[in-house]
């Protein structure tokens, strides 16, 4: 089955704690991107990538890294996690960029205290 | 400054009736739009799309309307389902680029 897994669904963690949030896809898709839900903002980009090693940042990139080593994987690390990165967040792929659409992850529940 | 504007956080249909779901955008740049629809505890899916050198594009049930002078676009739903419950998110983007940018969502609720 197609699709973009995210792991783990719910996460509770501690201030200051590193922590990676991974992402895979099995479509041989190009384009990878996170994003973050908060209520009342929609959602947000923090960061994409078009392809293996280039990366670039979305609107709300700060706290947080990613890297692209393998075209299937996308992982997301918070290097220092705060509680204002309490939310839920979403990893995507696409094949061709936005033309085609994004294929969700079914989300990451992360909690910060 | 929000570029990509729902302004109706929620709205109610019966079933059988149309929905329409309203989005705004400002940013001049944009010139290719995408609705996700999301339930609960998953990610969003994509369900339409249009590109700015179109007013309208169809598929099934549901029809983009694209009004560029007035930087306007709305989604049609007819008929509308109980299925279709759900909080819809416009999207907009530049050729050549690869950020989508988000509204704030609208929650539809079609009730038997």
């Amino acid at each position: 089955e197609a699709q973009v897994t995210q792991n783990p669904r719910y996460l509770i963690t501690v201030t200051g704690k590193k922590l990676t949030v991974t992402c895979s896809q099995n479509m041989n898709h190009e384009y990878m991107s996170w994003y973050r839900q908060d209520p009342g903002l929609g959602l947000r980009q923090i960061y994409y990538s078009m392809n293996v090693e280039v990366t670039d940042k979305g609107d709300v990139p700060e706290g947080y890294k990613v890297s692209r080593k393998e075209k299937r994987n996308f992982p997301l690390i918070l290097e220092s996690p705060s509680p204002n990165q309490t939310s839920l967040y979403f990893c995507a792929s696409s094949l061709s960029g936005h033309q085609r659409g994004y294929t969700f992850g079914s989300g990451t529940r992360l909690t910060v205290v | 400054d929000q570029q990509v504007k729902q302004n109706s956080p929620s709205l109610s249909v019966q079933e059988g009736r149309i929905s329409i779901l309203n989005c705004d955008y400002t940013n001049s740049m944009f010139d290719y739009f995408l609705w996700y629809k999301k339930y609960p505890a998953e990610g969003p899916t994509f369900l339409i799309s249009i590109s700015s050198i179109k007013d309208k594009n169809e598929d099934g049930r549901f029809t983009v309307f694209l009004n560029k002078s007035a930087k306007h676009l709305s989604l049609h739903i007819v008929p509308s389902q109980p299925g279709d419950s759900a909080v819809y998110f416009c999207a907009a983007t530049s050729s050549g680029y690869s950020t989508l940018t988000f509204g704030k969502g609208t929650m539809l609720l079609v009730s038997p």
